[in-house]
């Protein structure tokens, strides 16, 4: 399996609070993605990064940042956080633009 | 047109059954495409690769059709084991950035 882990696995937080998500990985991969999945969306990309300190928004970016000050760490905040982002949250990693990507094993947040 | 879409199912087919999904793409420029596999409270893992007309794996079977920009995946003698969503990939590739799109996956349910 790829060295790609997600943390927390498991969280649960009110309202308006500051939430955190890390996506860590070892396989020194160029491409880092974090994808949000709820029943009758699938996945829908958030943010993603094509390098250290290179980032772009996704479909769903609202009420997201991102930050990838080195290669192996991929940090996901959501700054005030609201029911809706209530979600399972993957992280994946990928070597270039054509290859397969790989996924930690997901992060279930909840907001209450 | 949606960049990916995919028959959200399910599928509901007998042990030994075959079975076909399609994936429709929007970006004529993609040159590859992906099958994952997702199970229940799992993350996507990836099922198959296409880099050209299609590939074959077992009782698994991809083809592309380029002209008419859709993806399929065939499932030979299906199993109770493979009773999972199917999710189709397409990466966008746009320059340096890249990202993958997802179809919202197709539900498979193998039955006795």
């Amino acid at each position: 399996d790829a060295g790609i882990t997600q943390s927390p696995r498991h969280k649960v937080t009110e309202t308006g609070t500051p939430v955190t998500l890390r996506c860590h990985q070892t396989e020194n991969h160029r491409y880092m993605y974090w994808y949000r999945q709820d029943p009758g969306h699938g996945l829908r990309l958030i943010h993603y990064s094509y390098g250290v300190k290179d980032t772009d928004k996704g479909e769903v970016s609202d009420g997201y940042s991102v930050s990838r000050s080195k290669t192996e760490d991929f940090l996901l905040t959501l700054e005030s956080a609201t029911s809706s982002q209530t979600s399972v949250y993957f992280c994946a990693i990928s070597n270039s633009v054509n290859t397969e990507a790989f996924f930690g094993q997901g992060t279930r947040l909840t907001v209450v | 047109r949606k960049e990916v879409e995919q028959d959200p199912g399910p599928f509901n087919v007998p042990e030994g059954a075959t079975v076909a999904f399609n994936c429709t793409y929007s970006n004529s420029a993609s040159q590859s495409f992906f099958w994952y596999r997702q199970d229940c409270r799992k993350e996507p893992k990836l099922l198959m690769s296409v880099y050209s007309s299609g590939n074959e794996d077992g009782r698994f079977t991809a083809q592309l059709n380029r002209a008419s920009q859709y993806i399929s995946l065939l499932i030979r003698d299906s199993k109770l084991s493979d009773s999972a969503t199917y999710l189709c990939v397409v990466p966008d590739p746009g320059g340096t950035a890249s990202k993958l799109t997802f179809g919202t996956g197709t539900r498979l349910q193998v039955t006795l």
